[in-house]
């Protein structure tokens, strides 16, 4: 099983900065990787896929980058709706696994 | 739209049976590979199983391998999960997941139902 891990658990940021959340897998899954955002009460929501991919609909402040192990998840400008708690997820191998999660919260 | 409603959560006492059933609307579900995912409260994501379009591969986590049948019927827009021998670590909200790429090659997930819950206890 390849095992996501996360990092940091949560960060702190205030609106308008920038915001990266790192994503690190046991072995090598190329780049079949995606990002989701989770709110408290809603189920997840999608923003990147093939690593860097934006999914529809997702703002350009969204980034995602990496390949293999090492991937990141850059947000460029907080705004106030991106507090939430951030999931990767590879789908290379079975099977699927996803990161422990990082909650974004406001400084 | 695309819609996914999951019904058939509730209470059960451990070592007992819950079917779970996810409704499929706006898109053509006969296409698409379907999954569940949980979340146990408070606590990350869990991918559980996931089925082809076809029925013919069918994959689970280790977590409920012989306990859990995933199953669907294409006819009525339908995904089912049956689960066995069910345990208090398998309480969780379960949500049925469509992925996005109908190659069924690549499993990452561009729509979530709302879930249901699953609480095993005595």
């Amino acid at each position: 099983e390849i095992v996501m891990t996360q990092s940091p658990a949560t960060l702190s940021v205030s609106p308008g900065e920038r915001a990266t959340v790192s994503c690190r897998a046991s072995q090598s899954v190329s780049s079949n990787l995606a990002w989701y955002q989770q709110k408290p009460g809603q189920a997840p929501r999608l923003l990147i896929y093939g690593a860097s991919t934006r999914a529809t609909g997702i703002p350009a402040r969204f980034s995602g980058g990496g390949s293999g192990t090492e991937f990141t998840l850059t947000i460029s400008s907080l705004q106030s709706e991106d507090f939430a708690v951030y999931y990767c997820q590879q789908y290379n191998n079975w099977p699927i696994t996803f990161g422990q999660g990082t909650r974004l919260e406001i400084k | 739209e695309v819609q996914l409603v999951e019904s058939g959560g509730g209470l059960v006492k451990p070592g007992g049976s819950l079917r779970l059933s996810c409704a499929a609307s706006g898109f053509t579900f006969s296409s698409y590979s379907m999954n569940w995912v949980r979340q146990a409260p408070g606590k990350g994501l869990e991918w559980v199983s996931s089925i082809n379009s076809r029925s013919s591969y069918i994959y689970y986590a280790d977590s409920v391998k012989g306990r859990f049948t995933i199953s669907r019927d294409n006819a009525k827009n339908s995904l089912y999960l049956q689960m066995n021998s069910l345990r208090a670590e398998d309480t969780a909200v379960y949500y049925c997941v469509k992925v996005l790429d109908s190659s069924a090659y690549y499993y990452y997930f561009d729509f979530w139902g709302q879930g249901t819950l699953v609480t095993v206890s005595s």
